[in-house]
């Protein structure tokens, strides 16, 4: 039992360009999340998932999108990357209102 | 308006030492979960303690309890018999609504840094 994956660890961009942050879980968890941290932050979050095919904005979703074609993974792309992405990423999946886990996440920069 | 606020960016305590980390919350939904994350130098986010409001007795984990007091909205984590392995970033969150079927969306406070010394 894995828990909540993420790849990659870590990545450079440059302005412009596109990457997907992948993310995956195998506990069977209904929901899950994506969010942001930026450097001295609290999480902030860009969308959330209740289940396979739905999906809905968070917080920030500007420069971001997501889909949710099965239960176990839930992508985060970035289409065309800005300095103000720089920051780490972070997946998480619950089972309903239950406690978020918390993936290890993945830290970004774009330049 | 902040809907978690920590107050305290930074805290010192001696190990063996009890310590609490300062938690409001502002929500005028009835029913809402109030929750403490650790995170350490690795980054990750580690689950501690989690609080619901209609809960009638304050949540406990080990050596973390919550000091949970609805009327004043504050959720204060206390640690006990401090430990060095116990620096790290503490983030209050806050979960709103009750509803099944609505995703347990989470506001974060900004942090508490707390370094645990000999």
């Amino acid at each position: 039992n894995a828990g909540v994956t993420q790849t990659p660890k870590f990545r450079i961009l440059k302005i412009g360009q596109s990457m997907t942050l992948q993310c995956a879980q195998d506990m069977n968890h209904n929901y899950m999340y994506w969010y942001r941290q930026d450097p001295g932050m609290g999480l902030k979050l860009i969308y959330y998932s209740v289940g396979a095919g739905i999906t809905d904005k968070g917080e920030v979703p500007n420069g971001y999108n997501v889909s949710r074609s099965t239960t176990e993974d839930f992508p985060l792309r970035l289409e065309l990357a800005a300095p103000s992405q720089t920051s780490v990423y972070f997946c998480a999946s619950s089972m309903y209102q239950e406690t978020q886990y918390f993936g290890p996440g993945t830290r970004l920069l774009v330049l | 308006a902040q809907k978690i606020t920590q107050t305290q960016p930074g805290m010192f305590v001696q190990e063996k030492e009890a310590v609490t980390l300062d938690c409001t919350y502002d929500t005028s939904d009835p029913s809402y979960g109030l929750f403490w994350y650790k995170q350490p130098s690795s980054g990750e986010m580690i689950f501690l303690i989690y609080q619901g409001s209609y809960d009638q007795q304050n949540a406990t984990e080990g050596r973390y309890s919550l000091n949970f007091q609805k009327a004043r909205k504050s959720a204060n984590l206390v640690i006990s018999a401090s430990q060095l392995g116990d620096s790290a970033m503490y983030f209050c969150a806050m979960r709103e609504g009750g509803n099944t079927g609505t995703a347990s969306k989470l506001t974060f406070g900004t942090g508490t840094r707390l370094q645990v010394t000999l």
